[in-house]
């Protein structure tokens, strides 16, 4: 298994500021995930962020909107940039289990209002 | 493209067999059937997951029909603390992203 620890677990941020998000990994994982879940929806995955490499990003998503560094195998970052109202979500870390045929792990998230 | 089609709601009374169903008629031979949960303000939770036999842990039960194109999973007592937003995911393996569909959303009353 594997734990994940997120900071901060919320936030409420000024429009246009930009908010840096940790995820923190007991072990060392390969793959990395961010995910964010708008009110009352589903999760949708922002990107794959795999150390030394660049961050892989979904449909609909940015480097310059949603910068990830992944310096090492326990630690990612995601960061909100230019932050509007619409950006207000859940933010998710999750990582694989390293092992093929298991499950994946996810944070218990960031809650990020913007004003 | 939706991998999975699930119902949008259930209700299930407190301390009945929870019977979700998931509909997958696309899914490749290499690919599992995997459930998560997702109680509410909490991350998802991994629930269990089958290729093609039918699973069972100590949270539930994994049905998996035998042309594998539909699955239930079975929550055999409910309690109110399964109400959550169920999600039946297709899968390769555990490197593959994990995508996510809308769910059902589970009420287990009193």
């Amino acid at each position: 298994s594997a734990v994940i620890s997120q900071k901060p677990s919320r936030d409420i941020c000024q429009r246009g500021t930009s908010l840096t998000i940790q995820c923190q990994v007991d072990s060392q994982v390969t793959m990395m995930f961010w995910y964010r879940q708008q009110p009352g929806q589903s999760l949708t995955l922002i990107a794959t962020a795999n150390q030394g490499s660049e961050a892989t990003y979904e449909s609909g998503f940015v480097i310059d909107k949603f910068p990830i560094s992944r310096p090492n195998l326990t630690f990612s970052t995601l960061t909100v940039s230019n932050m509007s109202p619409e950006d207000s979500s859940i933010y998710l870390c999750s990582v694989d289990s390293g092992q093929i045929n298991t499950e994946a792990f996810f944070g218990q998230g960031t809650r990020l209002t913007v004003v | 493209d939706a991998k999975t089609t699930q119902p949008p709601s259930m209700d299930c009374a407190e301390g009945r067999a929870a019977n979700l169903p998931c509909n997958h008629s696309t899914i490749s031979g290499n690919e599992y059937v995997y459930w998560y949960r997702q109680i509410h303000s909490q991350g998802p939770q991994y629930i269990i997951h089958g290729l093609k036999n039918n699973e069972t842990n100590e949270m539930a039960s994994l049905i998996i029909t035998e042309d594998r194109k539909s699955s239930t999973l079975i929550l055999p007592h409910a309690t109110l603390r399964d109400t959550a937003v169920y999600y039946c995911i297709v899968m390769k393996t555990s490197y593959d992203k994990v995508i996510f569909g809308p769910g059902t959303s589970l009420s287990v009353i009193p």
